[in-house]
């Protein structure tokens, strides 16, 4: 069946430091991929999408690689700040029509002083 | 912009009881989402509706009822709740597939619903 899973559950990275959270996904049809943010007591908040005809998407401190070959995601968070302390959720849309959107388990970050 | 609104932000039921958790939302979005959230998951979808008089239904349905009010409006109905329904309840809309497929949702701060 389709799933979209996280390699790691927490990872902790140095203020200041590059942030990288990855992401499986094991739908092949799949063409649309999105990250959310989600802070302690919040609702998700939309970070960055990639279509699936695009391998990489830029937003401001952050990146979104799509590798389609092995169905990879991840998201780079350049300079971390106290502020990207969340959980982080990759979700995947299917190319079909129905077109629900299947969120993964999150990665919680957690930021070092 | 109020964006995606929910109440109540708390509830505690007993096992048997009924309530709504209500949800709106000012964007003029065409699809809204019902959502549970359990520790350590990701988000399942439980009902959803693509567009104002249509509803359907997602990955764990069982248990609930939906009503698509109107365009703004989005409620979802526990009718008799069950310790397996504690969990934290988010609200969401997007455009729709009229706009696309880049269809970015836009969560309501959630409901946590515990129950007795």
């Amino acid at each position: 069946g389709e799933s979209v899973g996280l390699h790691l559950p927490t990872l902790s990275v140095q203020e200041g430091d590059n942030s990288i959270i990855n992401c499986a996904y094991s739908n092949s049809a799949s063409d649309y991929f999105i990250w959310y943010k989600q802070e302690s007591g919040k609702g998700p908040q939309f970070i960055i999408d990639i279509r699936s005809n695009m391998d990489k998407r830029q937003g401001q401190r952050v990146t979104v690689l799509l590798n389609k070959t092995v169905k990879h995601l991840s998201l780079q968070i350049a300079a971390t700040q106290p502020g990207d302390s969340a959980v982080y959720f990759c979700a995947e849309r299917s190319g079909n029509r129905d077109d629900k959107i299947i969120f993964g388990k999150g990665t919680r970050l957690h930021i070092l002083p | 912009n109020a964006g995606v609104t929910q109440t109540p932000k708390f509830q505690v039921l007993k096992t048997g009881q009924s309530m709504t958790l209500q949800c709106a939302q000012d964007m003029n979005h065409n699809s809204m989402y019902w959502y549970r959230q359990d520790p350590g998951m990701g988000l399942r979808l439980i009902y959803y509706s693509a567009s104002e008089g249509t509803t359907d239904k997602g990955e764990v349905p069982n248990g609930y009822n939906v009503s698509r009010l109107n365009k703004r409006e989005f409620s979802l109905r526990l009718e008799s709740a069950a310790p397996s329904q504690t969990s934290v309840y988010f609200c969401a809309s997007s455009a729709g597939l009229a706009g696309g497929r880049t269809d970015t949702q836009y969560f309501g701060p959630g409901t946590r619903l515990t129950v007795l």
